[in-house]
């Protein structure tokens, strides 16, 4: 596999669940990011991973727990989110936190019912 | 007032016609300019860097003008498959990373 993969490209869950976003990349970058595209709102920053140290949390609700193992995966644990997080999660990658020359991965498409 | 401003368009222009879009930056700290393109219900991806002595590949030219805060992009000969939404996006520092809302673009044949 090449370039940045997401699992599960589409999720639907209760307010009540818990849930994990993956993402991998297989590109050697050192740096990864969450972004969360709403509908008709610009992307936003939700967390920076630079050398599998967090960087940078953009005053994300605790209702989203980053984790970063390695340099290769990054995750999103979700739990007790509200219908207004409903939204394409976007994870990228770059090299040295050099963004945004970076790639993205295919979304997790997310509806919380 | 939002850090980075786009027209959202629509743009609907048709096949081979010139097209250009402006962005606009408040923050006079910026360092770095890039436009994205994402198709719809598809991930962003990287289009060009924009820099200050402007650059071109091949029917696409960015401009960045410092003085002004803004940037553009032209797109000449347009193909039906230059349809998308173009995201105008401005970096400073490793982690301050912000995207515009994006300019809909749309070729008509």
């Amino acid at each position: 596999e090449t370039g940045v993969t997401q699992t599960p490209r589409h999720l639907v869950m209760g307010m009540t669940n818990k849930k994990s976003l993956k993402c991998e990349q297989h590109l050697g970058h050192n740096a990864m990011y969450w972004y969360k595209q709403s509908a008709k709102k610009p992307l936003e920053l939700m967390f920076v991973y630079s050398l599998e140290e967090r960087v940078e949390n953009n005053s994300v609700p605790s209702r989203f727990s980053p984790e970063c193992p390695n340099s290769s995966h990054l995750f999103l644990h979700l739990h007790t989110l509200q219908p207004e997080d409903s939204a394409l999660y976007l994870c990228a990658s770059s090299q040295d936190g050099q963004g945004p020359g970076y790639t993205f991965g295919s979304g997790t498409r997310l509806t919380v019912v | 007032r939002k850090e980075v401003e786009q027209d959202p368009g629509p743009f609907n222009v048709p096949e081979g016609a010139t097209v250009a879009f402006n962005c606009t930056y408040s923050n006079s700290a910026s360092q770095s300019f890039f436009w994205y393109r994402q198709d719809c219900r598809k991930e962003p991806k990287l289009l060009m860097s924009v820099y200050s002595s402007g650059n071109e590949d091949g029917r696409f030219t960015a401009q960045l003008n410092r003085a002004s805060q803004y940037i553009s992009l032209l797109i000449r000969d347009s193909k039906l498959s230059d349809s998308a939404t173009y995201l105008c996006v401005v970096q400073r520092g490793a982690s301050k990373i912000i995207f515009g809302s994006g300019t809909r673009l749309s070729i008509r044949p």
